[in-house]
């Protein structure tokens, strides 16, 4: 059982460069949601997915895009990518129905942009 | 604006001690209050959560204490031992599991023999 497998683990772009996270669980949760993770800031949420098709913003969700096709994918794109970006990005998920309440996290996925 | 108050930022104790993390939060809409332990290179795992229609949980050495009219709860780690050192979030979420989980920014721990 794998659980929360983010790709990849570590990434360096150039500014203005896009790019692809990708998230994938096979828990068969409804709910998935990424996460940055900054020295001071902690864990601020950036979108989330309640179900195919169903996404929402979160905290931070500028400069970040997302979708959700299948249960088991939740793609994180930047669509042109800036300093402020360089950060850890966690993805998430979880079972809505029973609900338990616990997040699974992924191992993380470490972004530098320069 | 951060939604999930969260101190100490970093904490010492020593081995055999007790540690204790205290947050806060203003939006009463919040309903269920779990804690995230997280190793260096890791992702977060859930350690304890605790709902507002208790005042207190343990599990273990640890335990949320809950104070709903103050809006605060806190997380207490009897027995400090160093493989406790890690980084530990509070975090809160609404009624449903539909809704979206905010994390407090963080306490870095380390026990110290």
């Amino acid at each position: 059982n794998a659980g929360v497998t983010q790709t990849p683990k570590f990434q360096v772009l150039k500014t203005g460069q896009s790019m692809t996270l990708q998230c994938a669980q096979d828990m068969n949760h409804e709910y998935m949601s990424w996460y940055r993770q900054d020295p001071g800031m902690g864990l601020r949420l950036i979108h989330y997915s309640v179900g195919a098709g169903i996404t929402d913003q979160g905290e931070v969700p500028n400069g970040y895009n997302v979708s959700r096709s299948t249960t088991e994918d939740f793609p994180l794109r930047l669509l042109s990518a800036a300093p402020s970006q360089t950060s850890v990005y966690f993805c998430a998920s979880s079972r809505v129905r029973p609900n338990t309440g616990e997040l699974f996290f992924g191992e993380g996925s470490r972004l530098t942009v320069l | 604006q951060q939604q999930v108050k969260q101190s100490p930022q970093s904490l010492i104790v020593q081995k055999g001690g007790i540690s204790i993390i205290n947050c806060a939060y203003e939006n009463t809409a919040f309903d269920y209050f779990p804690w995230y332990q997280q190793f260096p290179g890791k992702g977060p795992a859930l350690l304890i959560a605790i709902r507002p229609d208790v005042s207190e949980k343990k599990e273990g050495r640890f335990t949320i204490s809950f104070n709903k009219s103050a809006k605060q709860f806190s997380l207490h780690i009897m027995d400090s031992q160093p493989g406790d050192s890690a980084t530990y979030f509070c975090a809160a979420r609404g009624r449903t599991s539909y809704d979206k989980v905010i994390f407090g920014p963080g306490t870095s721990l380390s026990v110290i023999p």
